[in-house]
């Protein structure tokens, strides 16, 4: 699978818009760039996922570049509740099942 | 989105002691269930993934004679940590994926802390 780069932490004020970004260059054409979020104590919470085109949800908008070599993750008014540890996985479809694996991840901090 | 619950949600256990944690998918059937293993201030680790009535495939560097996997059924799976030693002590996670579709989005279980004294 392709590897992911993203910062290690961000701010964002709380009621603005935090755009997290993620590097993805090695991706490939039957991969799909997925987001997730854990926040302290918790198992991860399935966020969004696209393969080509933008995405959006109640949660979050999903930025894919043309030539899908990175994406932003767009949470368009963050809360307090929004502090969290954010994974963006790319994910590929071979071998019947498709793992997840998680890097890093950015730890976004909404302050007040 | 999917409903995994995970029991116990938290566990202290002798050195030496066997525990086991329950994995189960409450809202759909998962075919595959995956293991995942948290250090303190670290990311996920993926240990092993299982398939219903077949053995768990185990991520390199994973014993699994001392993690015993089980996916008896299509709404729950079990990781028994035998002969628990404090290095076991972490954040033991599960997911769930459905029947295998390309889109289909892997949904996580709460999470059981181990803690081996």
């Amino acid at each position: 699978d392709a590897k992911t780069t993203q910062p290690p932490s961000m701010d964002c004020a709380e009621g603005r818009a935090a755009n997290l970004p993620c590097n993805h260059s090695t991706i490939s054409g039957n991969e799909y760039v997925y987001w997730y979020r854990q926040i302290h104590s918790q198992g991860p919470q399935y966020i969004i996922h696209g393969l080509k085109n933008n995405e959006t949800n109640e949660m979050a908008s999903l930025i894919i570049t043309e030539d899908r070599k990175s994406s932003t993750l767009i949470l368009p008014h963050a809360t307090l509740r929004d502090t969290a540890v954010y994974y963006c996985i790319v994910r590929s479809f071979s071998g019947g099942y498709n793992k997840l694996i998680f890097g890093a991840g950015t730890r976004l901090a909404v302050h007040p | 989105g999917a409903v995994v619950s995970q029991h116990p949600s938290w566990v202290i256990c002798k050195s030496g002691t066997s525990v086991k944690i329950e994995c189960r998918s409450l809202d759909f059937q998962a075919t595959t269930m995956f293991w995942y293993r948290q250090f303190p201030k670290q990311s996920l680790m993926l240990m092993a993934t299982s398939n219903e009535g077949s053995k768990a495939t185990y991520e390199q560097g994973v014993e699994k004679d001392k993690f015993l996997i089980n996916h008896a059924s299509l709404t729950l799976s079990t990781l028994t940590v035998t002969s628990a030693h404090p290095e076991d002590s972490s954040f033991y996670i599960c997911s769930d994926m459905g029947m295998g579709a390309p889109t289909d989005t892997q949904y996580f279980g709460p999470g059981t802390r181990l803690t081996v004294l």
